[in-house]
């Protein structure tokens, strides 16, 4: 079955504190790879897309990784303002399935 | 107006009401969403449209029913819903169906009673 799985379900950290966010998948046929960031009350904004094994995006305190299992999304230095559920998504197959995972609520304390 | 937009913001509806929920995008896409988003669970994929043409529908109870009357805009009316689909219902659109990112409105909270 296919399947997304995020960890950890919830994370605090120190403002400067930097860390990595996991998304492993079990899926057929990995078409992209997807990280959204969403604020309390709003919808999921868009931050990366990854297409295959090896590939790497980087926005501000903000870089995703992808190997053949797994995602990562990698905080450096992070600040109150990047407090947010971070959700990681895939599409699949020769339908683009897409699944969500459940997300990781990330909080950085100042 | 830009991106993604979604009336009403929020809706309280009895169980016996029908009501429409109402997305629009500026963003010149050619494939749009509907996903409900609870508690606890991931995003569910409700429907997907690709040039007007509904091509996938998740096993959504038929108490449910999308419109897409131009590639602009879309519509999910509600009737006689259950208490358990109350919920965060997020309208999203993207240039292509396949491969490509998404972009979400703000959503509409709905409150079944």
């Amino acid at each position: 079955e296919d399947q997304v799985t995020q960890s950890p379900e919830a994370l605090r950290l120190q403002e400067g504190e930097s860390s990595s966010l996991n998304c492993s998948y079990t899926v057929s046929g990995l078409r992209g790879l997807f990280w959204y960031r969403q604020d309390p009350g709003k919808g999921p904004e868009f931050l990366f897309t990854l297409y295959s094994a090896g590939e790497e995006k980087e926005k501000e305190r903000l870089k995703a990784t992808l190997t053949k299992k797994e995602s990562f999304l990698h905080i450096t230095a992070p600040k109150p303002e990047d407090s947010a559920t971070y959700l990681c998504a895939v599409q699949a197959g020769v339908r683009d399935k897409i699944i969500f995972g459940k997300g990781t609520r990330l909080h950085i304390l100042p | 107006e830009t991106g993604v937009t979604q009336t009403p913001r929020h809706l309280v509806m009895g169980m016996t009401n029908k009501k429409s929920l109402k997305c629009e995008q500026h963003l010149g896409h050619n494939a749009m969403y509907w996903y409900k988003q609870s508690a606890k669970k991931p995003l569910e994929l409700m429907f997907v449209y690709s040039l007007e043409e509904r091509v996938e529908n998740n096993s959504v109870p038929s108490r449910f029913s999308p419109e897409c009357p131009n590639s602009s805009h879309l519509f999910l009316h509600l009737h006689t819903l259950q208490p358990e689909d109350s919920a965060l219902y997020l309208c999203a659109s993207s240039p292509d169906r396949a491969r490509y990112e998404q972009y979400f409105g703000p959503g509409t909270r709905l409150t079944v009673t």
